[in-house]
């Protein structure tokens, strides 16, 4: 069955320092999304992107991040400059993008990032 | 806008008996869909049911049910004969007309042997 999956499943970095985060959604899947999950918190909608443009963003997505379709594959959320506060599980989520949004998000397994 | 309140932060049971967790969200939106996932100690999110807003039949799989109440926006879900391998974080999530997903604060279920 096809999933989404990301890559690395855990980056350590330090403050200050770039981070690229890599999904890959399901192949025929046109909406992607980012959401994140501070420990011991509710997962939190960041992003979500259509037609090669965001669509939606929420207020913790700003200027120090940012998303890129870079190939038919691949999804990436950047992190320019971290905080200790980006600390979090990120996930993807794809959905295929059926007539009136019935179709479910498909969630990747995560990854944990660890900015010291 | 939405919000999902899951009131329980923290449920124990002893194995072997029924749990309900509990789930009421707030839209405006006529059309929408209710979800429940499970989180694991691994993290990743397991996707158990959706529901949409048109539909409210209440569904059992297995040991899972859901009891979906649009007259007190509530989209309860109940693990019948619970297991240790039940033990997990669920959260219950709302989306409206293929918008994002707005989780609730999930409710960490601990089934004791």
């Amino acid at each position: 069955e096809p999933e989404v999956t990301q890559t690395p499943s855990h980056q350590v970095t330090q403050m200050g320092q770039e981070v690229i985060l890599r999904c890959v959604p399901i192949s025929n899947h046109l909406y992607f999304y980012w959401y994140r999950q501070i420990l011991g918190q509710k997962v939190e909608f960041l992003v979500s992107f259509y037609n090669n443009e965001i669509s939606e963003k929420s207020e913790i997505f700003d200027d120090q991040f940012s998303v890129e379709r870079p190939d038919g594959s691949n999804f990436t959320l950047k992190i320019r400059s971290t905080k200790l506060e980006d600390s979090a599980m990120y996930f993807c989520a794809s959905r295929v993008g059926l007539a009136g949004g019935s179709d479910t998000q498909y969630f990747g397994p995560g990854t944990r990032l660890t900015v010291l | 806008a939405q919000k999902v309140t899951q009131a329980q932060t923290e449920i124990s049971v002893v194995e072997k008996e029924d749990v309900t967790l509990d789930c009421v969200y707030e839209t405006r939106d006529t059309t929408y869909y209710l979800f429940w996932y499970k989180q694991p100690p691994s993290g990743e999110l397991v996707f158990l049911i959706r529901r949409n807003s048109f539909d409210e039949q209440n569904e059992i799989s297995g040991r899972y049910s859901w009891n979906f109440q649009k007259s007190t926006s509530s989209f309860n879900f109940t693990i019948t004969a619970s297991q240790v391998v039940d033990s997990a974080v669920y959260f219950c999530a709302l989306s409206a007309y293929g918008q994002n997903f707005v989780f609730g604060p999930g409710t960490r279920l601990s089934v004791l042997p």
